[in-house]
């Protein structure tokens, strides 16, 4: 079973630039996080989507961040424009209902963004 | 709100020591529990978790955990460190069925030869 893939890896920009990043879930998966580390810290939720609703999007920066999951497969996460406190590892997950603990989130490699 | 604390961001053992992790979290509601490990460059990876059931959880690579209701804890153990286990440990809490995840800080679990 092939796990979540995120890309790309590692990205660099500058302050005010605009970057996405994407991730593509475990097949069959109805639920996708986007978490954000950064370093030293724990991951943050960022949005979570049931199929391609929002479930939570909380505690995203909504005058910059931005995210879309239009099939109910894959996602992409927008952040416009960029500011250096950014800099952190966007992770990725999926998990087959969503529903707790009784479900497990499975998540890809992070893509690492740096902001000069 | 709920929150997790991890005492201790970094953790040092000889091989063949007891590894423990602590975890104590805060929710008004009986939650659900999970221990993580990022080994680096590397996504999370589920070690163990807690939901119902027995309060002693059994997980991969010879971990287990305790829930301790009364202490609000979850720590970590394993009777005797491996050098692969060297790596970041995360505590994670679940009150809302999935829509309340939330991580602690983490620790950073060294071992020594």
């Amino acid at each position: 079973e092939a796990g979540v893939a995120q890309s790309p890896r590692y990205k660099i920009i500058e302050k005010r630039q605009s970057v996405a990043f994407w991730c593509n879930p475990i097949s069959g998966h109805a639920t996708l996080y986007w978490y954000q580390q950064i370093l030293g810290q724990g991951p943050k939720l960022l949005i979570q989507f049931q199929n391609n609703g929002v479930v939570d999007d909380s505690q995203l920066p909504k005058d910059r961040f931005s995210a879309e999951r239009l099939k109910g497969v894959d996602s992409t996460l927008k952040i416009q424009p960029a500011k250096l406190e950014d800099s952190a590892v966007y992770l990725c997950a999926s998990s087959l209902e969503g529903g707790g603990g009784t479900d497990t989130q499975y998540f890809g490699p992070g893509t690492r963004l740096t902001v000069l | 709100a709920q929150s997790v604390t991890q005492l201790g961001s970094h953790v040092s053992v000889s091989e063949g020591a007891l590894v423990l992790l602590r975890c104590n979290y805060s929710s008004s509601v009986p939650p659900y529990l999970f221990w993580y490990v990022q080994y680096p460059n590397q996504g999370l990876q589920l070690l163990l978790k807690y939901t119902t059931g027995a309060t002693l959880v059994k997980g991969i690579n010879g971990f287990e955990a305790e829930f301790k209701k009364s202490e609000t804890s979850f720590h970590l153990t394993k009777p005797s460190a491996h050098m692969s286990d060297a790596a970041e440990y995360f505590c994670a809490v679940d009150d809302n069925y999935g829509q309340n995840f939330v991580f602690g800080p983490g620790t950073r679990l060294s071992v020594l030869p």
